[in-house]
């Protein structure tokens, strides 16, 4: 099936740093890709869409500013938390939907920031 | 807007037992339902989907029926076993071709030997 991979799994930062979360469809290529946060026993929540070549859509209350997303191939997409606090803290997920599937996304296993 | 509420969890139950986790859910138009499973380490993975009213999705001996009358998507399932255990999410897409999903807030499964 498809695989979508994120780099790293996990990241300790100090605050005011920056930091870059990669999200790579491996075996299919993905004009769309998703971007979401998770909080502890919390749903997942849409951050942002990014297409292939254009700028990303943001959710109404994300910082666009903040949170950098670049797609700039069919198969990666990067979100960059910028100024990192304690707050950004959390569990950021992606997911890709396949240029040939109509609404099918296929998730990474996450990625776990920490902030001190 | 749309919303998706699933039963809280944790729901621990034996090997074998029937299991039914609720999902009601809130949309205008007529929304594509899904249920996602998170295994442990894992990225969610597409459990089963129903596109439109009274369509039945199953996948690994897992059944959820699209009730258009009373808006509910709950997931079945006739005997548990121990794989089974994670997290399931309740999700919607609001239409066909919009692929923004809204999830519920998942409910932790542990299945007991």
């Amino acid at each position: 099936g498809a695989v979508v991979s994120q780099h790293p799994s996990r990241v300790i930062c100090k605050s005011g740093t920056s930091v870059k979360i990669e999200c790579r469809s491996l075996d299919f290529q993905a004009t769309t890709m998703f971007w979401y946060r998770q909080f502890p026993k919390q749903s997942l929540m849409l951050m942002a869409t990014s297409n292939e070549g254009s700028k990303a859509t943001y959710e109404q209350g994300v910082e666009k500013d903040k949170f950098l997303i670049n797609h700039a191939s069919l198969t990666l997409s990067t979100l960059t938390v910028t100024s990192a606090h304690p707050e950004d803290s959390s569990f950021y997920i992606c997911s890709a939907r396949d240029a040939r599937s109509t609404y099918e996304q296929y998730f990474g296993p996450g990625t776990r920031l920490t902030v001190t | 807007g749309n919303s998706v509420t699933q039963m809280e969890g944790p729901v621990t139950l034996s090997e074998e037992a029937f299991l039914t986790i609720n999902c009601t859910y809130t949309a205008t138009g007529y929304p594509s339902l899904f249920w996602y499973v998170q295994y442990p380490g894992e990225g969610l993975q597409l459990l089963l989907k129903a596109t439109k009213a009274d369509d039945k999705g199953s996948n690994k001996g897992f059944e959820a029926t699209y009730r258009k009358e009373t808006t509910s998507f709950h997931l079945e399932k006739g005997s548990v076993q121990v794989s089974d255990s994670a997290v399931y999410f309740c999700a919607l897409s609001s239409n066909f071709g919009n692929e923004k999903l809204t999830f519920g807030t998942g409910t932790r499964l542990t299945i007991i030997p």
